[in-house]
């Protein structure tokens, strides 16, 4: 079946410093991923997608490229700020027809001033 | 455009007990699916809604069922309340299974806690 693995966290990052949180992914076929965020107290969203090898997922300074080869699909931001503070998952799909959304753990990243 | 909403969103039962938790969707959304998240499990799938029909099931017993109105709004129903059920429910809407690559947009959660 689909999993997702995600980098344990807590990250402790210190603000502008360079944020990776690492994604690798076992599927079928060719899925569709996600990464989706998680502020505290609120539900997830949507932060980017690829839905095709080589695709880069951008959004709000963060940018994550689906790479078949080593099945990853890493998210990165240059220069992450305090307001950046949440849990990140990353996710997969398989395209088409009723296939539930696979999650990774969560990985909860902390930017202090 | 009214995002997902959820109610209630805390809820405190004792074992036992039964719950019913609601999920209206985005206008426009047809498909509706039910997360459980819990700090050692993590978000587990639970079930899926399209059309008023349950398209797809995670691994969770019989007490957790869930139905859809001919409006895409969603119930889940919780009988038989154990402590282990205590964990934030999470619905989520997206335009149908398949299209918009899955792009699911979630509700703020219901927190519901067992005593």
């Amino acid at each position: 079946g689909n999993s997702v693995t995600q980098m344990e966290g807590p990250v402790t990052l210190s603000e502008e410093a360079f944020l990776t949180i690492n994604c690798t992914y076992t599927a079928t076929g060719y899925p569709s991923l996600f990464w989706y965020v998680q502020y505290p107290g609120e539900g997830l969203q949507l932060l980017l997608k690829a839905t095709k090898a080589d695709d880069k997922g951008s959004n709000k300074g963060f940018e994550a490229t689906y790479r078949k080869e080593t099945t990853s699909f890493h998210l990165e931001k240059g220069s992450v700020q305090v307001s950046d503070s949440a849990v990140y998952f990353c996710a997969l799909a398989n395209s088409g027809g009723y296939q539930k959304v696979t999650f990774g753990t969560g990985t909860k990243l902390q930017v202090i001033p | 455009k009214a995002g997902v909403t959820q109610t209630p969103r805390y809820l405190i039962k004792t074992r036992g007990q039964q719950v019913t938790l609601s999920c209206s969707p985005i206008s426009g959304h047809r498909s509706v699916s039910w997360y459980q998240q819990t700090p050692g499990q993590g978000l587990q799938f639970l079930f899926e809604y399209f059309s008023e029909t349950q398209r797809n099931k995670g691994n969770f017993p019989g007490r957790f069922s869930g139905r859809q109105f001919s409006n895409s709004r969603s119930e889940m129903n919780v009988s038989t309340l154990e402590l282990g059920d205590s964990a934030l429910y999470l619905c989520a809407s997206s335009l149908a299974p398949g299209q918009g690559a899955h792009e699911q947009y979630f509700g703020p959660g219901t927190r519901l806690t067992v005593t």
